[in-house]
């Protein structure tokens, strides 16, 4: 059974840092692109970034280049968000998915203010 | 960017019925090198995260049951449930992943009539 289960969230500042992790099981991650989406409360979804399956690749939406990057660690089977320079724009709930369209993860909270 | 326009934002319905909903791309989702549409519709019931029902256009994931039937190509898509159950009530959304960014449409959701 696929499980990806997210970390790191929680109450920052404006123009201060996070990093989300995403644990991944159930497959194998090496053989598998993975995304970030996101969902800002009662609103849609918002894809935010994807990395290829070795992680010579990255995606971003416009609003989160330079600000944001993915990573992953294939040995470690974990894929990372780290978010620089946050806005109160980028409050969400932040989900892990297995490549898009695939599996999600519960989601993880982040929520930007002073 | 490709914009994904689901209609109706909301439907209510009675379990038993059939129901539709429709999702539109401002541009056609078909490569034409696999003639395949890069189309997915997800389900997510309140206080839950999205799952993945159908990809490619009408391909049902894996023990999504088979009333859920994805159709359509190019730029024009449909979600049919050909008889609603309590458990259906959700909002339902169209992706689509032909090209960053990729984007979703606002969702459809189905209430209790």
């Amino acid at each position: 059974e696929v499980q990806l289960v997210e970390s790191g969230g929680g109450l920052v500042q404006p123009g201060r840092s996070m990093k989300l992790s995403c644990a991944a099981s159930g497959f194998t991650f090496s053989n598998y692109g993975m995304a970030w989406v996101r969902q800002a409360p009662t609103k849609g979804l918002e894809w935010v970034a994807t990395i290829s399956y070795d992680g010579s690749s990255t995606y971003y939406r416009d609003s989160v280049k330079g600000r944001f990057t993915i990573s992953r660690d294939n040995a470690k089977s974990t894929l990372y968000l780290q978010m620089n320079s946050l806005r109160s724009e980028d409050t969400a709930t932040y989900y892990c998915t297995r490549a898009l369209p695939g599996d999600w993860g519960q989601g993880v909270m982040v929520t930007v203010s002073s | 960017d490709i914009v994904m326009t689901q209609t109706p934002s909301s439907q209510a319905v009675s379990a038993g019925e059939k129901v539709t909903m429709s999702c539109k791309s401002s541009q056609s989702l078909l490569y034409s090198e696999n003639k395949k549409n890069y189309l997915a519709w997800y389900q997510q019931k309140p206080g839950q995260s999205p799952k993945l029902l159908i990809s490619w256009a009408s391909t049902r994931e894996s023990g999504v049951p088979d009333r859920f039937i994805g159709s359509g190509s190019g730029t024009d898509f449909t979600l049919t449930i050909s008889s609603v159950q309590a458990e259906d009530l959700a909002v339902y959304y169209c992706e689509q992943y032909y090209d960053t960014p990729y984007t979703f449409g606002a969702g459809t959701k189905l209430e209790l009539k």
